[in-house]
């Protein structure tokens, strides 16, 4: 199983660009997150997803866009990238409940220059 | 909103020794689970918790969750080089799932 793919690894962006990381999923989970981590401030939730159609905001959700479509995919938006975007981006998927935990992508390290 | 402190932030120790990490709050969790995470990828869960005073071993691993579900520890018994990597805890109940520490970083020396 492949688990939760992210895609691309690595990506460097110069201010005010666009770009899209993506997510995928084939565990069949509802329930799909999108994280940032900066060294010493842990995981910080982006947005979130409960499901198809649904998605919700996090606790730092500024700068940032989601869609879901589908069960599987859960893309996240970048508009007009800032510096202050620089960070590591982890997407990840749970059967819905605390109960059975996260199974997290490998992370996409973005650079804004 | 609920937070969880880990300590300690950094530990480094020798192959052989033994450790306790924390991770505590001043909420109530309805679960508490423990994951590692190693350079260039994403947190691996470890272990769930779910009852007030729960213990699971996993290998030379010990998780206690506190009995007022407000805090949690994680005991190495020998560490090994293979233990080195940031240790997340994280707790359940919230509204948008899951609240996480900020870490602690292990560095088992050989």
């Amino acid at each position: 199983n492949a688990g939760v793919t992210q895609t691309p690894k690595f990506r460097i962006l110069k201010i005010g660009q666009s770009m899209t990381l993506q997510c995928t999923q084939d565990m069949n989970h509802n329930y799909m997150y999108w994280y940032r981590q900066d060294p010493g401030m842990g995981l910080k939730l982006i947005y979130y997803s409960v499901g198809a159609g649904i998605t919700d905001k996090g606790e730092v959700p500024n700068g940032y866009n989601v869609s879901r479509s589908t069960t599987e995919d859960f893309p996240l938006r970048l508009e007009l990238a800032a510096p202050s975007q620089t960070s590591v981006y982890f997407c990840a998927s749970s059967h819905g409940t605390d109960l059975y935990g996260y199974t997290f992508g490998s992370g996409t390290r973005l650079t804004v220059v | 909103t609920q937070l969880l402190e880990q300590s300690p932030q950094f530990l480094s120790i020798q192959e052989g020794e033994n450790l306790t990490v924390y991770c505590n709050s001043s909420s109530v969790f309805s679960s508490l689970q423990w994951y590692r995470q190693e350079p260039g990828e994403g947190p691996v869960l470890l272990v769930t918790v779910v009852t007030g005073g729960e213990v699971k071993k996993l290998k030379r691993l010990t998780f206690q969750f506190g009995d007022a579900r407000k805090d949690s520890s994680l005991h190495i018994t020998a560490a090994q080089p293979g233990d080195t990597g940031l240790y997340l805890c994280a707790g359940g109940g919230g509204a948008d799932g899951l609240t996480f520490g900020k870490g602690t970083h292990l560095i088992i020396q050989p």
